[in-house]
């Protein structure tokens, strides 16, 4: 079974703090794909990044980083220096071969940066 | 690229009435996909098509719902008759290919 948890319903920083948002998964399969969407206020989901389950090069764009380890099933993204922009709920998400590559998203965590 | 475009963005009707959702994706994009959020089963795949084909419906909660793409650049979610249970905000989705997609602002359908 496919399975994306994300244990961290709601957190609140303040501006220019760091923030990890933190994402497991489970998939029995060797080829599998990791997303991290971002859905503001206005409603609708915006594609972060996509890690291959066979690259687990971390990745840094600007104030985002993600941390994906194969050992502990996480694929944690992490916001430097927040901003009241980055207040949104963002999705972890699972795509598997043997899942017939359709999309598992987890919960999501709501994250809410005051100035 | 204007992105994905649904409309209504908000749609209010009373219970057994028709509910008919539009798409229309990113041009060049081969798949096309319905979603479902609710706050009880967060986002939730319905259908996809890929070059206009169904390829799985089985997300489709029951008979009322209905999808189609009679074209590469234009879809309908369809709900007859609809109920208070399908209030909920549907999202059109298009890729151009199984992987990341692009999402449509949603519709929020509210049944009363």
């Amino acid at each position: 079974a496919q399975k994306v948890t994300q244990a961290q319903t709601e957190i609140s920083v303040v501006e220019k703090e760091d923030v990890t948002l933190d994402c497991v998964y489970e998939t029995r399969d060797t080829t599998y794909y990791l997303f991290w969407y971002k859905q503001p206020p206005s409603g609708e989901l915006v594609f972060l990044i996509r890690r291959n389950s066979f690259d687990e090069q971390n990745e840094i764009s600007g104030r985002y980083s993600w941390n994906f380890q194969k050992s502990t099933s996480s694929f944690n993204f992490t916001i430097t220096a927040s901003q009241v922009v980055d207040s949104a709920v963002y999705f972890c998400a699972l795509i598997s071969v043997r899942g017939g590559f359709k999309t598992i998203f987890g919960a999501g965590t709501r994250l809410f940066v005051k100035a | 690229d204007a992105g994905v475009i649904q409309s209504p963005r908000h749609e209010v009707t009373e219970m057994g009435q028709e509910v008919t959702l539009r798409c229309k994706p990113i041009s060049g994009h081969d798949y096309l996909f319905w979603y479902r959020q609710t706050m009880m089963r967060g986002l939730e795949l319905l259908i996809y098509f890929n070059n206009n084909v169904p390829i799985d419906d089985s997300g489709m909660p029951e008979d009322r719902f209905s999808a189609k793409m009679p074209n590469a650049s234009f879809s309908t979610l369809k709900i007859q008759p609809s109920e208070p249970r399908d209030s909920a905000v549907y999202f059109c989705a298009s890729s151009f290919s199984q992987l990341e997609a692009f999402f449509g602002q949603g519709t929020r359908l509210t049944v009363v």
